[in-house]
């Protein structure tokens, strides 16, 4: 089993849509949560840390559930500059002690006219 | 301020040769982190180097080594390449304790 598991898409989606990313990660005592976005052939660029309450950043909101071991990414209002490739992103070593981050394969979302 | 830096950006060896890829950290950052990112896949950990010494390794064979400077840049080299070694390979940044890794623009690496 991957540590990080994301479904690849793509997500096809029209402007102004809602859509949602689900994340699954295997190491319970992960302490630290990301999703980073990637454009194509660039570098990845975080978009928003996610905590045990979860958090929002104007169109884009981040949930967390420990039980489950589930990270979500919800994006309202869909732009044609969403279009990009989102990466889950865990630190398995907690808060305050960096070390590497584990990431998802990606999932592709593409954003129609 | 600069961002985290690479060179070179594009690179193309044949099976065998010898690589070694270069980072600059963002400034004020002490802590190199190496990433391989296959096409069509995430990033994956390749090592970190923190005070000029490897902290921590992935799954990597001993062909990918590295090395930190006393002013924080850092080396990738990678020996005897293969063919599944094409890859973009990205450098990312942070600072002592703090979580949040800056990526470098990335070298991509063909091997012929």
């Amino acid at each position: 089993r991957k540590e990080v598991e994301q479904d690849p898409g793509p997500f096809n989606v029209p402007e102004g849509a809602t859509v949602a990313f689900n994340c699954t990660y295997s190491n319970s005592a992960s302490q630290s949560f990301f999703w980073y976005r990637q454009d194509c052939r660039k570098e990845p660029k975080l978009l928003m840390s996610v905590y045990s309450s979860g958090n929002e950043d104007g169109r884009f909101t981040a949930q967390l559930n420990r039980a489950s071991q589930y990270i979500s990414l919800l994006i309202r209002d869909s732009k044609l500059s969403d279009s990009a490739t989102y990466l889950c992103v865990v630190n398995p070593h907690g808060s305050g002690n960096t070390g590497k981050l584990i990431f998802g394969q990606g999932t592709t979302l593409q954003v129609k006219p | 301020d600069a961002g985290v830096t690479q060179s070179p950006t594009h690179l193309i060896k044949t099976r065998g040769q010898q690589v070694t890829l270069r980072c600059s950290p963002k400034s004020g950052h002490d802590t190199v982190s190496w990433y391989q990112q296959a096409l069509g896949q995430g990033p994956q950990f390749i090592f970190q180097y923190y005070e000029e010494e490897e902290r921590q390794r992935g799954n990597f064979p001993d062909r990918f080594s590295g090395h930190q400077f006393p002013n924080y840049s850092s080396e990738l080299n990678v020996n005897a390449l293969l063919l599944g070694d094409s890859a973009l390979y990205l450098c990312a940044s942070n600072r002592g304790t703090q979580e949040t890794q800056y990526f470098g623009p990335g070298t991509r690496l063909l091997v012929l």
